[in-house]
């Protein structure tokens, strides 16, 4: 298993603004992910945080709103630009650690935009 | 492509009833399969997975669920609910060969009343 950890838990921000989420694991893990939760739905795949490489985005997302760095294989961030209420979710890291596609998923941003 | 179809976005049972949750899923390579729940204001933590090895699966808290290939199907059940099990839960599938990715069902929403 891997232990995640997510800062800030919670943020409310002014639309316009930017906000960058940090994902730390305590242990060396190879595929990192980034969800989106919006209100009362399921998560949706946002990107693969690809170490020493550019993030892949999934149709829908694209870097210049949603940019990703992955500097080492235990931390990564990802920042919301430009940010109006739609982006109001909840933001999840998760990382793939052991066999069969196993993912263990950070507690979550939860991202309010006024 | 390969999908997830959780029916029933509400279920409501009475304490020590039996829980059946629903997942059928959509893949035309043989899936990895996984039941998450997430507690209110919390992250998603993995309740049991499917990965070929048996068809029956137990995870924590006293969940099963069981893996029927004819049936597409990989519902999840308790014996006797508890009021602790009131949370979300979501179904979700992978793959080998599909980037570790998860596909997510819409969620089921468990009550527990007295």
């Amino acid at each position: 298993s891997a232990v995640i950890s997510q800062k800030p838990s919670r943020d409310i921000c002014q639309r316009g603004t930017s906000l960058t989420i940090q994902c730390q694991v305590d242990s060396q893990v190879t595929m990192m992910f980034w969800y989106r939760q919006q209100p009362g739905q399921s998560l949706t795949l946002i990107a693969t945080a690809n170490q020493g490489s550019e993030a892949t985005y999934e149709s829908g997302f694209v870097i210049d709103k949603f940019p990703i760095s992955r500097p080492n294989l235990t931390f990564s961030t990802l920042t919301v630009s430009n940010m109006s209420p739609e982006d109001s979710s909840i933001y999840l890291c998760s990382v793939v650690a052991g066999g069969f596609n196993e993912q263990f998923f950070g507690p979550g941003t939860r991202l309010t935009v006024l | 492509a390969q999908s997830v179809t959780q029916l029933g976005s509400h279920v409501s049972v009475s304490e020590g009833a039996l829980v059946l949750l629903r997942c059928n899923y959509s893949s035309s390579v043989p899936p990895y399969l996984f039941w998450y729940v997430q507690y209110p204001n919390q992250g998603l933590q993995l309740l049991l997975k499917y990965t070929s090895a048996a068809t029956l699966v137990k995870g924590i808290n006293g969940f099963e669920a069981e893996f029927k290939k004819s049936e597409t199907s990989f519902h999840l059940t308790k014996p006797s609910a508890h009021m602790s099990d009131a949370a979300e839960y979501f179904c979700a599938v992978s793959f080998t060969g599909g980037g570790n990715k998860l596909t997510f069902g819409t969620g089921t929403q468990l009550k527990v009343e007295l």
